[in-house]
């Protein structure tokens, strides 16, 4: 089975502070995603990574930046956390979306607030 | 830009009972559409997934989709529901003409009842 992985179920941060998730998949995907989820919002996509070292802004990527340095390990930066990125957030992976058949795998979720 | 709407943020069903979880698309070309469930304080579990062919998809736990493409439509049906079912559920699009963006709604919550 396809297991995503994210390093921590809940965090607490402070305003200003430089928070890091993790993400690491054992799939050897090419694919890896960050959304956050917002009750009424749905899942909004940040950031998307199809490579090492690539990677695409998505929805909302203001306040955030991402780190893909190994294939299987793909890291959400916020830069100086603030209370509004108090959320849920998903990594997700797959395999290239060019080879049509496919869906994205999601870790358990990182509960960040931010006070 | 592709979008999908759920139409209902909740939907409440005797178990036993058939259930239908809505969910319309636009996209451009034709899509590759997903259904998600997610429990509380969990990430996204698959359940199904319509690439090609029949229009009546069957997925995990019993649950099933029907695409309609004059209706832009991929409604997630079971003809008999469980409490157990009483979850979160998020549809999903992505175009096959390319592009790197899967797009979820905004989820229905489904509570089944006694």
């Amino acid at each position: 089975d396809v297991k995503v992985t994210q390093s921590s179920r809940y965090l607490v941060k402070r305003t200003g502070e430089k928070v890091f998730l993790e993400c690491v998949q054992d799939m050897d995907h090419e694919n890896m995603f960050w959304y956050r989820q917002d009750p009424g919002l749905g899942l909004r996509l940040i950031y998307f990574s199809y490579d090492v070292k690539m990677k695409e802004k998505g929805d909302i990527p203001e306040g955030y930046s991402v780190s893909r340095e190994k294939k299987e390990r793909f890291s959400l930066i916020l830069e100086s956390a603030s209370t509004n990125q108090t959320s849920m957030y998903l990594c997700a992976s797959s395999s290239p979306w060019g080879q049509g058949n496919t869906e994205a795998f999601f870790g358990q979720g990182t509960r960040l607030t931010v006070v | 830009a592709q979008s999908v709407a759920q139409p209902e943020d909740q939907v409440n069903v005797a178990e036993g009972n058939p259930l239908t979880v809505k969910c319309t698309y636009s996209v451009s070309g034709n899509p590759y559409l997903f259904w998600y469930v997610q429990y509380p304080n969990r990430g996204l579990q698959f359940l199904l997934k319509y690439i090609t062919g029949d229009n009546l998809v069957k997925g995990s736990y019993g649950f099933e989709a029907e695409f309609n493409k004059s209706q832009t439509s991929f409604h997630l049906k079971k003809p008999s529901a469980l409490v157990s079912d009483s979850a979160l559920y998020f549809c999903a699009v992505r175009p096959t003409g390319g592009g790197n963006k899967l797009t979820f709604g905004t989820g229905t919550q489904l509570k089944v009842e006694l």
